[in-house]
């Protein structure tokens, strides 16, 4: 089974940073990779999918980047608001693994 | 209004069985690919398993033969009957629903919660 791998764990930015979240796949994936936040004690919610196409209604400062095995989440510049776990999940065939997930806080 | 809503959740003993249910409404069921993930308490998101539109089943190697997820189309609702449940099967068990295959997952329920002790 292909593994998604996240880098870093977690993270500590101030607001108006750009931070970037990594995400590898042991095997290519092509771009059927989907992003997800999850705020601290609410559903997840999907923000890219197609390694790089935003969602309809989530904030242009989110973007999303790669193909094959190494796949990249940008917040352009952080918001209070951004504080969240994000998750990289592969969207091929199953089982549809989850990276362990980004913790983001502000500084 | 596109809503998935999770039921049949609650505390059972090693060794039970269980079966949730995953209501939806403003879209088909049947027509879509529809999924279980789970998160343990503190910990990340997990994928269960997966029902294609076209019948086709995968599960997680985690809850394979043990977990069985189907659909009824009369009632619009996806389930996954857990059998054999063990105390690390204890999480938040949402329901969601990819779009088309390769789609991430654009709809989650709110969640049931599964505790077993």
């Amino acid at each position: 089974d292909i593994q998604m791998t996240q880098s870093p764990s977690s993270l500590s930015a101030s607001v108006g940073d750009r931070v970037t979240i990594t995400c590898r796949a042991s095997q290519g994936i092509r771009n059927y990779l989907a992003w997800y936040q999850q705020k601290p004690g609410k559903v997840p919610k999907l923000l890219i999918q197609a390694a790089s196409t935003l969602q309809s209604g989530v904030p242009s400062r989110f973007s999303g980047s790669g193909s094959g095995t190494d796949f990249t989440l940008t917040i352009s510049s952080l918001q209070p608001e951004d504080v969240a776990t994000y998750y990289c999940q592969k969207c091929d065939s199953a089982p549809r693994t989850f990276g362990q997930g980004t913790k983001v806080e502000i500084k | 209004e596109v809503q998935l809503v999770e039921s049949g959740g609650g505390l059972i003993q090693p060794g039970g069985s269980l079966r949730l249910s995953c209501a939806a409404s403003g879209f088909t069921v049947s027509t879509n690919y529809m999924s279980w993930v789970r998160q343990a308490p503190g910990k990340g998101l997990e994928w269960v398993s997966v029902l294609y539109s076209g019948g086709s089943t995968y599960y997680a190697d985690s809850v394979k033969g043990r977990f069985t997820i189907s659909r009824d189309n009369s009632k619009n609702t996806l389930y996954l009957q857990m059998n054999s449940l063990r105390a690390e099967d204890t999480a938040i068990y949402y329901c969601a629903r990819y779009p088309k295959y390769d789609y991430g997952m654009d709809v989650w329920g709110q969640g049931t919660t599964v505790t077993v002790s």
